[in-house]
């Protein structure tokens, strides 16, 4: 079965700096995908950053990057100019590529709660 | 576009009645519906894949009598809480999965119910 850790419960940072999310997940697939979501206080799903397992690009969004190792099965988020409105609690979700009864199930980490001080 | 509502966005109610939450999509079909629980400052658990025409598949350790989902059309999915009692308080989030791509299906998510039981 496929597992994500998501190791830190709580991290800050301060308005305009830099800080990075750890991941780790778990699997025997060589084909899937890995995202982070961000869920701010009104609970609603955000989808931050998508990364293909099969791309050995590192996938951007704006301010938002991953550092995607895939032997190292780790996946962290890096967010720049950090705003306050990044606050918000962010999940790391893997989910496999193929087909069969496992096709969308996403395996979502226990979350890091992010607090930016101004 | 991709939009997906459910309804209530909050529900109160007494132990033992049923409460019936729904999730639409609204710009989009939808062939597969995830239900998923959420307990406050944890992580998404997954209750159940839901599919259009079929009977929706639940995860281990997830009571289907409790729980009855019934996706009757490609835009609407139901979770029915059957015998409600205060154990079943949680945050329930549905998403829907969007046919994008031929290689990339993304899930869009509800706004979320929050059930209360008294």
């Amino acid at each position: 079965a496929q597992t994500v850790t998501q190791s830190q419960p709580e991290m800050s940072v301060q308005e305009a700096e830099t800080v990075t999310l750890s991941c780790t997940y778990d699997t025997s697939e060589s084909d899937y995908y890995l995202f982070w979501y961000k869920q701010p206080p009104s609970r609603q799903m955000i989808l931050v950053i998508r990364q293909e397992a099969y791309k050995q690009q590192n996938a951007t969004e704006n301010r938002f990057s991953v550092n995607f190792q895939k032997a190292a099965k780790s996946f962290s988020l890096k967010i720049s100019d950090s705003q306050l409105g990044d606050a918000a609690m962010y999940f790391c979700a893997y989910r496999i590529r193929a087909g069969g009864t496992s096709y969308g199930k996403l395996t979502f980490g226990q979350g890091t709660i992010l607090t930016v001080h101004p | 576009g991709a939009v997906v509502s459910q309804h209530p966005s909050w529900v109160i109610c007494k132990s033992g009645t049923s409460v019936k939450i729904e999730c639409r999509s609204l710009d989009f079909q939808a062939t597969t519906m995830f239900w998923y629980r959420q307990f406050p400052k944890q992580s998404l658990m997954l209750m159940a894949t839901s599919n259009e025409g079929s009977k929706a598949t639940y995860e281990q350790g997830v009571e289907k009598d409790k729980f009855l989902i019934n996706h009757a059309s490609l835009t609407l999915s139901t979770l029915t809480v059957t015998s409600a009692h205060p154990e079943d308080s949680s945050f329930y989030i549905c998403s829907a999965r969007a046919v994008l791509s031929y290689s990339y299906n993304e899930q869009f998510f509800g706004p979320g119910t929050r059930l209360t039981v008294l």
